[in-house]
């Protein structure tokens, strides 16, 4: 069936280190992907998506490449900041009404 | 501002009550969706609306109801089914375009029992 995976977290790093996390889907057909994030005690925003193949979703210094050969949609930026720590989610699409179907999160915290 | 306004911020249940948990919004979307979020587990999709008066289970309906009589109004009831309520609960909404649909969410409702 469909899934999302995603790298368990948490992530720690310093202040302006680059961060990857890695996404990874399983779907039939062409999916949309999504990057959202999530601050302390708040819902989830989108942060970027992808469409189609080779789309690069960009968002606040964070960018994801939509790679169907590999079928990933990992998330970088290269100079994270302490307001950046959150729970990052990627999730997907397959259904024509978009069902999204999300990865476990993944908690990145920045330390100065 | 146009937005997704859950309340309660926070819920507490007794034993063998059923809570309801409020969303609405005001973008107009045709869609709405419940999630329910444990730690380390990401979301769950427990109901969702693509119309009014029109609603479909979820991945984990069981000991959830839900109602859409208004367009801008999906209400969630946590029943004295459900043994393990204890969650976070996220409500989203879309514009119902498909698969590159955005959903926007609310702030949460986090459900302890007493």
């Amino acid at each position: 069936g469909n899934s999302v995976t995603q790298m368990e977290g948490p992530v720690t790093l310093s202040e302006e280190a680059f961060l990857t996390i890695n996404c990874t889907y399983t779907a039939t057909g062409y999916p949309s992907l999504f990057w959202y994030v999530q601050y302390p005690g708040e819902g989830l925003q989108l942060l970027l998506k992808a469409t189609k193949a080779d789309d690069k979703g960009s968002n606040k210094g964070f960018e994801a490449t939509y790679r169907k050969e590999t079928t990933s949609f990992h998330l970088e930026k290269g100079s994270v900041q302490v307001s950046d720590s959150a729970v990052y989610f990627c999730g997907m699409t397959t259904d024509s009404w978009g069902k999204l179907q999300f990865g476990a999160g993944t908690q990145v915290v920045v330390t100065p | 501002d146009g937005g997704i306004t859950q309340s309660p911020k926070y819920l507490f249940r007794k034993e063998g009550q059923n809570v309801t948990l409020s969303c609405e919004q005001n973008l107009n979307h045709d869609a709405m969706y419940w999630y329910r979020q444990d730690p380390g587990q990401g979301l769950r999709l427990i109901y969702y609306s693509q119309i009014v008066n029109d609603f479909q289970k979820g991945d984990i309906a069981e000991g959830y109801s839900v109602s859409r009589e208004k367009k801008e109004s999906f209400p969630l009831t946590v029943t004295s089914a459900q043994k393990n309520p204890t969650a976070f609960y996220l409500c989203a909404s879309s514009t119902r375009q498909g698969a590159r649909d955005i959903q926007y969410f609310g702030a949460g409702t986090r459900l302890s029992v007493l």
